[in-house]
């Protein structure tokens, strides 16, 4: 079945820096879903691309999806205290989401 | 508006009893989906129902686990004769439209074998 890979598995950031967190699918993806989920809360959505190169902001958070529609990137500048969880992307296809692992991301103040 | 809506948030059982989990869907979603999360890890799928059907029961374990979600009342995760493996965050989410749109989760049950 289809499996999504996301790296990296740890990011530790300053507070204020920026950084970037990737997902890469072995085959063609018809969409893919963005989530958050804080320690000790329930995964969030964030957002859904479905075009090809599409690029979708949320204030400090950039999401692109790639030409090819087999990786998507999440980008978030000036990381701020509440930036801190764990970023999935799931991937939608049949009748389910699959996850991977996530992007855990701790922030240094 | 209410969001997806789970009880117990904690549960606690000892070795062959039985769990039940219970998800409220938010107003209006009629797909539901069960999801176990051990620690540190991703969220694994187990089914995805609609008012009184099961449409993806491929992740659920073949013995001791079952789902329903019947005309009127939440769904419901039965879990029989558990074991400390079962133990795990067990997310409910739903959707207005199928499972390629967006999930809204409820907060989790977090169950405890002991």
């Amino acid at each position: 079945g289809q499996q999504v890979m996301q790296i990296p598995q740890y990011q530790h950031v300053q507070e204020g820096e920026d950084f970037t967190t990737y997902c890469n699918s072995s085959t063609t993806l018809s969409n893919i879903q963005w989530y958050k989920q804080r320690p000790g809360g329930h995964p969030v959505f964030l957002i859904q691309l479905v075009k090809s190169g599409e690029v979708k902001k949320q204030k400090r958070l950039t999401f692109q999806f790639g030409e090819a529609k087999k990786n998507s990137s999440l980008h978030i500048t000036a990381t701020q205290t509440t930036d801190v969880g764990t970023y999935f992307c799931p991937i939608a296809a049949g009748n389910k989401l699959t996850f991977g692992g996530g992007t855990r991301v701790l922030v240094k103040p | 508006n209410a969001g997806v809506m789970q009880n117990p948030r904690h549960l606690v059982r000892r070795r062959g009893q039985e769990a039940r989990l219970r998800c409220s869907p938010m107003k209006g979603h009629s797909h539901v989906y069960w999801y176990r999360q051990l620690p540190e890890e991703g969220l694994k799928f187990m089914v995805y129902l609609q008012k009184e059907n099961i449409i993806d029961e491929s992740g659920m374990p073949k013995e001791r686990f079952s789902a329903e979600f019947p005309k009127e009342g939440p769904s419901i995760l039965r879990i029989q004769q558990v074991v400390r493996g079962d133990s795990a965050a067990y997310f409910c989410a739903s959707s207005s439209a199928g499972p390629l749109s967006e999930q809204y989760f409820g907060p989790g049950t977090r169950l405890t074998v002991t």
